[in-house]
């Protein structure tokens, strides 16, 4: 029930195109579903996140989109770009959950010139 | 410079042996971190702290010890080294304690022959 599954593992989507990457939980205590985006050889860094109360959050090309029924979160990257070739994870959070945030498994993204 | 740094960012070490990673941080961040990341698993919490002298179990603490002294530093032992620890390291920081919002280091990439 803490699990957080994300799909796909690994993504190629043309330049210009829209990434999409999902992700599943079942904790239903869940309150925050932040996205992060790592580069080879960093940390991850904080990319977008959302509110359980809030269907669609929107910061420039990056969009979060959420189901509360269904229990699923999703990121979209409109117009990707190869600079946005990274890996990106999908996480959750509660604050019975004593600090700690829940991982998805991260999605390589790759976007072809 | 400003931000969070780990050393060293590669280690190389044999079975049975104790190493230290180290994580210094600027900011005067109350909270620190320390996760592992492995494929296919995101980052796991191996410990918290939540200031100086004060430090928590993540969700896979066994075979690691950690220590906060001063409110910069959050060293990560590895008592005797298995190659199932073998694995990159994030130490990160956060200001209010919610990890989503943590600064992370580069990483150490550790591996135990």
């Amino acid at each position: 029930q803490q699990q957080v599954k994300q799909s796909p593992q690994s993504l190629i989507v043309q330049k210009g195109g829209i990434s999409i990457i999902n992700c599943a939980y079942e904790n239903t205590a869940f309150d925050y579903f932040p996205w992060y985006q790592q580069f080879p050889g960093k940390g991850p860094a904080l990319l977008i996140a959302i509110r359980p109360d809030v269907s669609e959050k929107k910061e420039g090309r990056f969009t979060i989109s959420f189901n509360k029924s269904a229990k699923q979160f999703s990121l979209h990257i409109m117009d990707s770009q190869p600079g946005d070739s990274a890996t990106y994870f999908c996480a959750a959070f509660t604050e019975d959950s004593n600090y700690q945030l829940i991982w998805g498994a991260g999605t390589k993204l790759i976007i072809k010139p | 410079d400003a931000g969070i740094t780990q050393s060293p960012r590669y280690k190389i070490t044999e079975t049975g042996r104790q190493v230290t990673l180290m994580c210094h941080q600027t900011w005067s961040h109350s909270y620190m971190f320390w996760y592992r990341q492995d494929l296919g698993h995101g980052l796991r919490l191996i410990y918290y702290s939540a200031a100086a002298d004060i430090t928590d179990k993540g969700e896979v603490p066994d075979g690691y010890v950690v220590s906060r002294s001063k409110t910069e530093n959050f060293p990560l032992t590895l008592e005797s080294a298995t190659r199932s620890q073998t694995s990159v390291y994030f130490c990160a920081s956060s200001e209010r304690g919610h990890p989503f919002g943590a600064f992370f280091g580069q990483g150490t990439r550790l591996t135990v022959v």
